[in-house]
């Protein structure tokens, strides 16, 4: 079955630098969701999209920005980056929002190093 | 204040014994979803089980088992007859918002099982 595809799977900054990061979620899920996991942290919530549209906002830092094409992709944009944008970011997807158990279906993950 | 709370850092198990991982909550919402997901050494998240606010029954999904308890605000993760697989780190998580689509993790536990 088809999974979620995050490109690149490892990106290599300096400071100040840019960096997009691509997901693309598992067909016909409508909810795009991104985190961030800093070394040994729990994941952090950025953001969410539904039907293209941004439907929630978490710990986004406002260098971050994101959004969600016509084809369902996701693009998360970061501009200016620190050492402390270093980390593992993961895309999720799922079928439906809302408070069911609209499980999340997990990337392999981006892991994004600034030196 | 939407917050998970995991107070096991590290946890030893007997291969083939049971073993609980504590999970406490804190949300004003008054519907929300409860995740545990498994992240093995290779850095993928794993669903495991989902508990929602309003379901009566605790939730089972083969060996894992979540033992909810509203009014406590837990949603503890009960793994049965542990194997040598199951060694990962757990992270215990929430889902709410009006839309359903802003999720907080805990910190995580990492379970060793011990052969």
């Amino acid at each position: 079955a088809a999974g979620v595809i995050q490109s690149p799977r490892h990106l290599i900054k300096e400071k100040r630098e840019t960096a997009t990061l691509k997901c693309y979620p598992i067909p016909r899920h409508d909810t795009v969701y991104w985190y961030q996991q800093g070394p040994g942290q729990d994941p952090q919530f950025l953001i969410s999209f539904y039907e293209k549209m941004q439907s929630d906002k978490g710990s986004i830092p406002d260098r971050f920005s994101a959004q969600q094409f016509s084809d369902y992709h996701s693009e998360l944009n970061m501009s200016s980056l620190e050492l402390g944008d270093s980390a593992l970011y993961f895309c999720a997807s799922s079928l439906g929002r809302g408070l069911g158990p609209y499980e999340q279906y997990f990337g392999p993950g981006t892991r994004l190093t600034v030196t | 204040a939407q917050k998970i709370t995991q107070t096991q850092p590290g946890m030893f198990v007997q291969e083939k014994e049971a073993v609980t991982l504590d999970c406490t909550y804190d949300t004003s919402d008054q519907s929300y979803g409860l995740f545990w997901y498994k992240q093995p050494s290779s850095g993928e998240m794993i669903f495991l089980i989902y508990q929602g606010s309003y379901d009566e029954q605790n939730a089972t999904e083969g060996r894992y088992s979540l033992n909810f308890q509203k009014a406590r605000k837990s949603a503890n993760l009960v793994i049965s007859a542990s194997q040598l697989g199951d060694s990962a780190m757990y992270f215990c998580a929430m889902r709410v918002g009006a839309l359903g689509n802003q999720f907080y993790f805990g910190t995580g536990t990492s379970l060793t099982v011990i052969p």
